[in-house]
């Protein structure tokens, strides 16, 4: 079993739609809990980080980390074709500076007009 | 404010031979984490420098080695190239070692071996 797990999707929706992204992990010590949006040729860019369990809320985005389920999500509402790309979740058992990033897959989403 | 700087963009090698990569951390920076993204996966972690020396390692070979300067900036190095190392080489940057030290990743360096 993988430390973390992520569907790899593809995942279409309509522009408008709200969208969910979803990872599970294993590792019951991961603390620092991150999404990254990679569009296609760049690298990562960080969209939310939350610490323990709980939800956070940046206009669009909303991240939610359940630890008790060892589950994470984050919805986008509103989707736009600009949200189109691949979303990595990240997690580590220290804060970002010290800890190293355990990464899903990604899924790759696209928001179609 | 310059984000987080890689050099070169792409670079073609090839089996056998040597490639160094160059990453200046963001204005401020002073940890720099290398990760290796193959095609269709999730950034792998390398290893961390953080005043000039290696903090962490991930699990790869001993033919990944780095480097880090007295400005922050850093160096992978990687000897005896096989194809399986073909990937997109990313460098994030982070600051100090208390608080939550956000890791911000450049635009990576793309590494083709034949």
């Amino acid at each position: 079993q993988k430390e973390v797990e992520q569907d790899p999707g593809p995942l279409s929706v309509p522009e408008g739609a709200i969208v969910s992204l979803n990872c599970t992990y294993s590792n019951s010590a991961f603390q620092y809990f991150m999404w990254y949006r990679q569009y296609s040729r760049k690298g990562p860019e960080l969209l939310m980080y939350t610490y323990s369990s709980g939800n956070k809320e940046d206009g669009r985005f909303t991240a939610q980390v359940d630890k008790s389920s060892k589950y994470i999500s984050l919805f986008i509402r509103d989707s736009q074709p600009s949200d189109s790309a691949t979303y990595l979740c990240a997690m580590s058992a220290q804060a970002g500076s010290q800890g190293n990033l355990i990464f899903g897959k990604g899924t790759k989403l696209s928001v179609k007009p | 404010d310059a984000g987080v700087t890689q050099s070169p963009t792409h670079l073609i090698k090839t089996r056998g031979q040597q490639v160094t990569l160059r990453c200046s951390p963001k204005s401020g920076h002073d940890t720099v984490s290398w990760y290796q993204q193959a095609l269709g996966q999730g950034p792998q972690f390398i290893f961390q420098y953080y005043e000039e020396e290696e903090r962490q390692r991930g699990n790869f070979p001993d033919r990944f080695s780095g480097h880090q300067f007295p400005n922050y900036s850093s160096e992978l190095n990687v000897n005896a190239l096989l194809l399986g190392d073909s990937a997109l080489y990313l460098c994030a940057s982070s600051y100090g070692t208390k608080g939550f030290g956000t890791q911000y990743f450049g635009p990576g360096t793309r590494l083709t071996v034949l």
